[in-house]
């Protein structure tokens, strides 16, 4: 167990749909990362966010957005949704801003019909 | 920009045989490596991780050594077992840019 929460593990929704991901990170760690893992684009960095400040953005659509809230966890949120988004969302935590070693949660798996 | 790559897999071997995952990075500066694994329907852990030149990361038998003159970091384990049977990732964190950059993965299978 890695201290990381996602949650919902498995999310099946219509195109058009908006959905929120949920990520409780390790205590006492300050920095969340997104991750999007799907078969064909590889494991893509989409956002950072540390004590509650965007830190660094990736690929991430403008469709998509994230927070940190005060108590550290945070939301990915996703609209509009495509049959393309489909993929497994990782969140990950860290104690430092610099990424130099990061915990991942189990994903949440999104599935778009 | 930053980049790591990764040998295409799958790599499949029997047990007891020896593992190399070539990895290769391209990055301005001086990033930290790792590897990680991902075990089926499992999140990404972290296996192990070197943050200088020659700095040789190791854990459960696997061993990788940074290489700043060859620019590679590839994962070695001298006897596979079954159980390592997952995908493995190569990646780098670049202090300036506070992300870590993934290679594409490279499934190993192991059979008894």
């Amino acid at each position: 167990d890695s201290g990381v929460t996602q949650t919902p593990k498995h999310l099946i929704t219509a195109t058009g749909q908006r959905v929120t991901l949920r990520c409780s990170p390790r205590s006492g760690d300050l920095s969340v990362y997104w991750y999007q893992q799907s078969l064909d684009q590889g494991l893509q960095f989409l956002i950072q966010y540390y004590n509650g400040e965007e830190r660094a953005k990736g690929n991430i659509l403008e469709r998509f957005s994230a927070q940190q809230f005060p108590d550290l966890h945070s939301e990915l949120n996703l609209s509009s949704l495509e049959l393309g988004d489909s993929a497994l969302y990782f969140c990950a935590s860290s104690v430092r801003p610099q990424n130099t070693e990061a915990f991942f949660g189990q994903g949440t798996r999104l599935t778009v019909v | 920009g930053d980049s790591v790559t990764q040998m295409e897999g799958p790599v499949t071997l029997s047990e007891e045989a020896f593992l190399t995952i070539n990895c290769t990075y391209t990055a301005t500066g001086y990033p930290s490596l790792f590897w990680y694994v991902q075990y089926p329907g499992e999140g990404l852990q972290l296996l192990l991780k070197a943050t200088k030149a020659d700095d040789k990361g190791s854990n459960k038998g696997f061993e990788a050594t940074y290489r700043k003159e060859t620019t590679s970091f590839h994962l070695e384990k001298g006897s596979v077992q079954v159980s390592d049977s997952a995908v493995y990732f190569c990646a780098l964190s670049d202090l300036n840019t506070d992300k870590l950059i993934f290679g594409t993965g490279t499934r190993l299978q192991v059979f008894p």
